[in-house]
């Protein structure tokens, strides 16, 4: 099974608040991608995190990948109604060969 | 967006006959991905090639087959389709192990 939990699994906000998603690994990773879908679309890559304590920015959005290199977070302020989507994150498992795994992934909502 | 091309984009068959699907690139890519997307499951990993004739299994393999014969070319095969394998099937690719992948537009298959 999957070695990755990410929550929630669902968030709905209301405009202009602020949204955060969690992915949790039981193992350390080399590093760790963002990835968003919007719905009926394909995922897209937003970011990859190499570093222990890295963090990068994307205008609203704030990617951390934590000190043990065990997880992530992505942070938006502000939400717009067009940050609607499924955020993944994603990394190369230790069962996963040349291969990335996926989490489950974190569905927002966001109403006007 | 990078030149990768899934076809068919949609597919309704019969329980028991065979399917495959077929993604195309035109980046030069060394690794493609297969991977099925279903509520509650996120993207999981079917199988992936890491070069011409290399292929590996992904977490849930069972069922489908493989092949890669050119480098642009990588078809998924369900011999005796199920309507389990109802799902939406995205090809990724990627130019190397564990970097960002870049998704085709994915193919919707009703097994009935």
């Amino acid at each position: 099974g999957q070695q990755v939990m990410q929550i929630p699994q669902y968030q709905h906000v209301q405009e202009g608040e602020d949204f955060t998603t969690y992915c949790n690994s039981s193992t350390t990773l080399s590093n760790i991608q963002w990835y968003k879908q919007r719905p009926g679309g394909h995922p897209v890559f937003l970011i990859q995190l190499v570093k222990s304590g890295e963090v990068k920015k994307q205008k609203r959005l704030t990617f951390q990948f934590g000190e043990a290199k065990k997880n992530s977070s992505l942070h938006i302020t502000a939400t717009q109604t067009t940050d609607v989507g499924t955020y993944f994150c994603a990394g190369p498992w230790s069962n996963s060969g040349y291969a990335l795994n996926f989490g489950k992934g974190t569905s927002l909502l966001v109403t006007p | 967006d990078a030149g990768i091309t899934q076809s068919p984009r949609h597919k309704v068959t019969e329980t028991g006959t065979p399917v495959t699907l077929r993604c195309h690139q035109t980046e030069n890519h060394r690794y493609m991905y297969w991977y099925r997307q279903d509520p509650g499951h996120g993207l999981r990993l079917i199988h992936y090639s890491y070069g011409v004739k290399d292929t590996d299994k992904g977490e849930v393999s069972d069922g489908y087959s493989v092949s890669r014969s050119k480098t642009e070319d990588f078809l998924l095969t369900l011999e005796s389709a199920t309507s389990s394998q109802t799902s939406v099937y995205f090809c990724a690719i990627s130019p190397r192990e564990w970097e960002k992948l870049f998704f085709g537009s994915g193919t919707q298959l009703s097994v009935l």
